[in-house]
C-alpha cells in the first residue's frame, strides 16, 4: 500500500538549514509526484513545493529563495532542504502523494 | 499567486444540518480545487477533488460544487465525526495555494 514517512530533526537552531527525507513505498518516485506542505502549530496549511515524477521542481514564491527539493528514485527517498531557518518556521512538516497520500508529518521546532 | 479565501473561518451548527463552506479564488481555477479535513492531531485527509468528485471512501453527504472562481463544500445531515478544520486547495496553477481554513464545531 502507499505510505509516506518523514524524518528529521525536531530541533533547528535559528538561522540553520532543516533537511527533511520523505520515505515512501507502495509507489514509484518516477511515477508519481510528491509535494511538502507545512502547517504551524494550530494554524492553516502552506504548500511549500512539489517535485514531479520527472524531476521538474515548483516553489512557493514566499520560500523559492531559501527551499529546494530534491530526490533519490534508487532509495525512494524525497528531501527537502531550507535554509535562514527563523522562528516562524516551526511547523508540522507534511509529504504527500498528491492529492490523497499523505505522511504523519513530522514536528520541526526552530529555537535559538 | 493564486489567493484563495475561505470562509467562514469558524461554523458552528448542529447535528443534522446543513453545513456549507466557501471557497473564492482570485482568478479562475477551472474547477482544479481540493477539499480536505483534517482532524485534531491527523494528516489532512482528501474529501473532494476537481471541485465535485468525491474521493473514495467519503461519505456522500459530502459534496463539492462551483466553477470559474467560487466553489464550495457542502455537509449534508452533520455527523459528530464531522466536527474538524476543513481546507481548500487549487492546484489549477503554482504556485499551488491552500485557504485559510474553516473550523467546524458543534452546537
Amino acid at each position: 500500500q502507499v505510505q509516506l514517512k518523514e524524518s528529521g530533526p525536531g530541533l533547528v537552531q535559528t538561522s540553520q538549514t532543516l533537511s527533511l527525507t520523505c520515505t515512501v513505498s507502495g509507489f514509484s518516485l518516477t511515477s508519481y509526484h510528491v509535494s511538502w506542505v507545512r502547517q504551524p502549530p494550530g494554524k492553516g496549511l502552506e504548500w511549500m513545493g512539489r517535485i514531479q515524477s520527472g524531476g521538474s521542481t515548483y516553489y512557493n514564491s514566499a520560500l523559492k529563495s531559501r527551499l529546494s527539493i530534491s530526490r533519490d528514485t534508487s532509495k525512494s527517498q524525497v528531501f527537502l532542504k531550507m535554509n535562514s531557518l527563523q522562528t516562524e518556521d516551526t511547523a508540522i512538516y507534511y509529504c504527500t502523494r498528491d492529492p490523497a497520500y499523505w505522511g504523519q508529518g513530522t514536528l520541526v521546532t526552530v529555537s535559538s | 499567486d493564486i489567493q484563495m479565501t475561505q470562509s467562514p473561518a469558524s461554523l458552528s451548527a448542529s447535528l443534522g444540518e446543513t453545513v456549507t463552506i466557501e471557497c473564492r479564488a482570485s482568478e479562475d481555477i477551472y474547477n482544479g480545487l481540493a477539499w480536505y479535513q483534517q482532524k485534531p492531531g491527523k494528516s489532512p485527509q482528501l474529501l473532494i477533488y476537481n471541485a465535485n468528485s468525491l474521493h473514495t471512501g467519503v461519505p456522500s453527504r459530502f459534496s463539492g460544487s462551483g466553477s470559474g472562481t467560487q466553489y464550495s463544500l457542502k455537509i449534508n445531515s452533520l455527523q459528530s465525526e464531522d466536527v474538524a478544520s476543513y481546507f481548500c486547495q487549487q492546484y489549477y496553477d503554482y504556485p499551488w495555494t491552500f485557504g485559510g481554513g474553516t473550523k467546524l464545531e458543534l452546537k
